[in-house]
C-alpha cells in the first residue's frame, strides 16, 4: 500500500529563516512520482514539483529546493529566507508511474507560518 | 491557463438532503478527480474518471457518487447528506501524465 507521511503538523518561524518540510513516502511500486503542491489561505492548491523515482537529483527553484533520497524514502523541501507569502499548507503527494491516470495519495500536509 | 472552476465555494445543506457538487475544467483533460480534505487527514481520494461515463471508486467511495456526462464536467453527488460529509471538496484535473490542476474548494457544512 502506498502512505505518505508529513510528520510535522505545524511550523512557525520567523521571516527571513530557513525552514524545511520533511516527507516520507511508502510504497511497493519501483516507479513512481513524488509531488509537493502548496495551499494558500486561497483554498487552491498549487502544484510545485514533480520528480520521477529514477531521478534522484537535488533540484532548486529559487527559494525553494527539494532533497529526494531514495534510501531513507524521503523527499524534503526546503524554503531559504522565508517569506510572508509562504505562509500555506504544503502537501506532499505520491503516485504510480505509468498508469493512465494520475490517482495521486497526499500526506497530511504541513501547516507554515512565516511571521513577520 | 488550466481552469477548474467548482460551482459553489460555500455550501450548507441539512441532512438527508440530496447534494450536487458541480465540477467543470475547460482544457480539455481526460482525468478528473474529487477529493475531501479534512484537518489532519489530508486531501482522501473519493471518486476518479478517466473518460467520458467512466468512474472508478477512490478509497472512500461510501455515501458518494460522481456522474460524468460530458469531458469538461464532473458531477459529485450526496444522495443523502450525512454530518460527517461536512468536509472541503476538492475537484482537480489532468491530461495523462500531467500533475493535477485543482479548483478552489466547496466548503460543504451538514447541519
Amino acid at each position: 500500500a502506498q502512505k505518505v507521511t508529513q510528520a510535522q503538523t505545524e511550523i512557525s518561524v520567523v521571516e527571513k529563516e530557513d525552514v524545511t518540510l520533511d516527507c516520507v513516502y511508502e510504497t511497493r511500486d519501483t516507479t513512481y512520482y513524488l509531488f509537493w503542491y502548496k495551499q494558500p489561505p486561497s483554498g487552491e492548491l498549487v502544484f510545485l514539483i514533480r520528480r520521477n523515482s529514477f531521478d534522484e537529483q537535488n533540484e532548486i527553484s529559487g527559494r525553494y529546493s527539494w532533497n529526494f533520497q531514495k534510501s531513507t524514502s524521503s523527499f524534503n523541501f526546503t524554503i531559504t529566507a522565508s517569506q510572508v507569502v509562504d505562509s500555506a499548507v504544503y502537501f506532499c503527494a505520491l503516485s504510480e508511474w505509468g498508469t493512465s491516470y494520475d490517482k495521486v495519495i497526499f500526506g497530511p500536509g504541513t501547516s507554515l507560518s512565516v511571521i513577520p | 491557463d488550466v481552469k477548474v472552476t467548482q460551482s459553489s465555494r460555500y455550501l450548507v445543506k441539512r441532512t438527508g438532503e440530496k447534494v450536487f457538487l458541480e465540477c467543470v475544467q475547460d482544457m480539455d483533460h481526460e482525468n478528473m478527480f474529487w477529493y475531501r480534505q479534512d484537518p489532519g487527514l489530508g486531501l482522501r481520494l473519493i471518486y476518479f474518471s478517466y473518460d467520458v461515463k467512466m468512474k472508478e471508486k477512490g478509497d472512500i467511495p461510501e455515501g458518494y457518487s460522481v456522474s460524468r456526462e460530458k469531458k469538461e464536467r464532473f458531477s459529485l453527488i450526496l444522495e443523502s447528506a450525512s454530518t460527517n460529509q461536512t468536509s472541503m471538496y476538492l475537484c482537480a484535473s489532468s491530461r495523462s501524465d500531467s500533475p493535477l490542476h485543482f479548483g478552489n474548494g466547496t466548503r460543504l457544512t451538514v447541519t
